[in-house]
């Protein structure tokens, strides 16, 4: 049973269009990351959110945390090339021993 | 501190050898975690250590799979008479306990290819 849902798997959009990407999960996460990873690296953490409702930009990325603290969304402005690469969730449940819950990431391809 | 460091970075072994990987985590963080990752998909948990101590270990590990950290600082993780499924990237990431949530930074893995 995969606990965190990402949603799409894959995308492939031209440079300059907006892009959502989804984490949804029937849990209740603590807080959740949002990571960046390029092939052949480790991933990269872009964010933690922590409170329900919580948006946080980080230039062209905004990310949100739903109200019930079971959801995520990514949001990309503006895609550039730059941003091509696999985009992961994790949580983390209250209460767990602080072993993160991951997606199985979504694989952006940004085509200039 | 330069981050958290893993070697090597690629190994490619023959199957039924024994191959030995190290990851150096940032240096104040006391959590070391491990994953193993295939193409395309999240980490998958392995195990993690507080300090010396291991903690957790997925049930899906392997006995063939063992991992230390003696020293609270450094870990290794062994995997003995490797086997073509063992083909992964292997991740190495460390944190800090304590902190209201568990961020966890990544090394660059290593690749492990067994033939």
């Amino acid at each position: 049973t995969q606990l965190l849902e990402q949603s799409p798997q894959f995308l492939s959009i031209q440079e300059g269009e907006n892009l959502t990407v989804y984490c949804n999960s029937s849990s209740v996460f603590s807080s959740l990351q949002w990571y960046r990873q390029e092939p052949g690296e480790g991933p990269v953490l872009l964010v933690t959110v922590v409170t329900g409702g919580e948006v946080k930009k980080l230039k062209r990325l905004t990310f949100q945390f739903g109200d019930a603290r079971k959801d995520s969304s990514l949001h990309i402005t503006a895609a550039q090339p730059g941003d091509t690469g696999l985009y992961l969730c994790a949580g983390e449940r209250a209460g767990n021993n602080r072993k993160l819950i991951w997606g199985l990431g979504t694989s952006l391809a940004v085509n200039p | 501190d330069t981050g958290v460091s893993q070697n090597p970075r690629h190994k490619i072994t023959k199957r039924g050898q024994n191959v030995t990987f190290r990851c150096d985590p940032i240096s104040e963080h006391n959590r070391l975690y491990w994953y193993r990752q295939t193409l395309g998909q999240g980490p998958e948990f392995l195990t993690y250590f507080q300090n010396e101590a291991q903690l957790e270990k997925s049930r899906l590990l392997s006995d063939r799979f063992s991992a230390e950290r003696p020293k609270g600082s450094f870990s290794t993780l062994e995997i003995q008479r490797t086997e073509q499924g063992d083909s992964a990237m292997y991740l190495c990431a460390s944190s800090l306990a304590g902190l209201p949530f568990d961020e966890q930074f990544f090394g660059p893995g290593t690749r492990l290819t067994v033939l």
